[in-house]
């Protein structure tokens, strides 16, 4: 069973316009961590977030909020006023606590955003 | 801070061939993985080492596939003999082990081209 699934696979915006990308994630380990990275066309995945199993506050980074519900086991992205430069495939990844070096990616959501 | 290095950036082959991508991991991180990332899809772990010990190696295809990290820093992963469908990038990761938030810090990847 997937661990963690991205069920949008592309999405496409017009600059300016909000959008959010979804990760589900599956887990039976009470402690876990949640992250997100960025790939751009260049093909280096960079870190954009970590949250842990036990900090369901969200948090905003300038243009970016994340969104984590464990009811829902959801740990949302949402990008404000998108720009062309979010243009990227965006993946979610968890980590358990019994082997937190071992990280379980989606299959990523690959996003345009258009001038 | 140096991030992760590898080379090449690029490689095109013919299948049958042999290849071997080099990496070298952020000073100190004693974790280290090859990952596989089918163009439209997400990382797939295909090892894990630690120092130059295997952790996990259970979706290498080892019958085509091998990976060292002689002494527990730089490491080389070699597909001998390459087939159409290694086509991929071949991410290089690492990680401090000790350390349970951290992530996972990716280099810029090696595009293989099999044809």
């Amino acid at each position: 069973a997937q661990k963690v699934t991205q069920a949008q696979t592309e999405i496409s915006v017009v600059e300016k316009e909000d959008v959010t990308l979804d990760c589900v994630y599956e887990t039976r380990d009470t402690t876990y961590y949640l992250f997100w990275y960025k790939q751009p066309p260049s093909g280096e995945l960079v870190f954009l977030i970590r949250r842990n199993s036990f900090d369901e506050q969200n948090e905003i980074s300038g243009r970016y909020s994340w969104n984590f519900q464990k009811s829902t086991s959801s740990f949302n992205f949402t990008i404000t006023a998108s720009q062309v430069v979010d243009s990227a495939v965006y993946f979610c990844a968890l980590s358990e606590a019994r082997n937190f070096n071992k990280f379980y990616f989606g299959s990523g959501t690959k996003l345009n955003v258009k001038p | 801070e140096a991030g992760v290095a590898q080379s090449p950036r690029y490689k095109i082959i013919e299948k049958r061939q042999s290849v071997a991508f080099w990496c070298n991991p952020i000073s100190g991180h004693a974790t280290l993985y090859w990952y596989q990332q089918i163009l439209g899809q997400g990382p797939k772990l295909l090892i894990q080492f630690q120092n130059n010990g295997v952790v996990d190696d259970s979706q290498l295809p080892k019958d085509r596939f091998s990976a060292e990290r002689l002494k527990g820093v730089d490491s080389t992963l070699k597909i001998q003999p390459a087939k159409l469908e290694d086509s991929a990038v071949y991410l290089c990761a690492s990680k401090n082990p000790g350390q349970e938030t951290d992530t996972q810090y990716f280099g810029p990847g090696t595009r293989l081209t099999v044809l």
